[in-house]
């Protein structure tokens, strides 16, 4: 089954305490990106990534890692969480051609709490 | 910059009624919009649009795409309880409008 998947899908954690959301697709999708999504802000762009080693900022990137090491999977690395960081994250992968943007899947999404 | 607008930010009708949700956006490069509908857990993919004047249809929702004054519209024709959700288009690199929180009401 084609899927995106993320985990963990819940996480509380503390102020300072480093932690990674996994994002892992089996479509063999080249593109995939990260968004948090808060109330009455919609899907918030933090990372997105064209390919294998090629990563670039979203609009709202502060505080937040990605690596691209593998086709398959997009982890998120908060280094130093704080509480505004609490929110609801998405991963999202796509085919990319050179004519034509193509429907995005998306993971389950991962809420986390930042105490 | 990519940016997508989106309105009305929510709306609130009764079962059977009509709505019209819009969406405006500026984007280097243009290949496609897509709508996606949001019940409290991830996006769920409705419509792809890439030509301008080609509605695309799937049953009682309706989509229809204006490049040259680069908004599109969503439509949906009798409205049911079950259509409630917020409903986001997105464009480019996937930047997302604000989405538009639909309540339908018995």
């Amino acid at each position: 089954e084609a899927q995106v998947t993320q985990n963990p899908r819940y996480l509380i954690t503390v102020t300072g305490k480093k932690l990674t959301v996994t994002c892992s697709q089996n479509m063999n999708h080249e593109y995939m990106s990260w968004y948090r999504q808060d109330p009455g802000l919609g899907l918030r762009q933090i990372y997105y990534s064209m390919n294998v080693e090629v990563t670039d900022k979203g609009d709202v990137p502060e505080g937040y890692k990605v690596s691209r090491k593998e086709k398959r999977n997009f982890p998120l690395i908060l280094e130093s969480p704080s509480p505004n960081q609490t929110s609801l994250y998405f991963c999202a992968s796509r085919r990319r051609t050179d004519h034509m943007n193509t429907e995005a899947f998306f993971g389950q999404g991962t809420r986390l709490t930042v105490v | 910059e990519d940016k997508v607008v989106q309105s009305p930010l929510s709306l609130v009708v009764h079962e059977g009624d009509t709505v019209t949700l819009n969406c405006s956006y500026e984007v280097t490069n243009f290949r496609s919009l897509l709508w996606y509908k949001q019940e409290k857990k991830a996006p769920t993919f409705l419509f792809m649009l890439t030509s301008s004047g080609i509605e695309k249809k799937s049953g009682r929702l309706s989509s229809i795409l204006d490049k040259k004054e680069l908004f599109s519209i969503l439509n949906i024709t009798a409205t049911q309880t079950g259509d409630s959700a917020v409903y986001l288009c997105a464009v480019g690199k996937l930047i997302f409008g604000q989405g538009t929180e639909l309540s339908v009401k018995p």
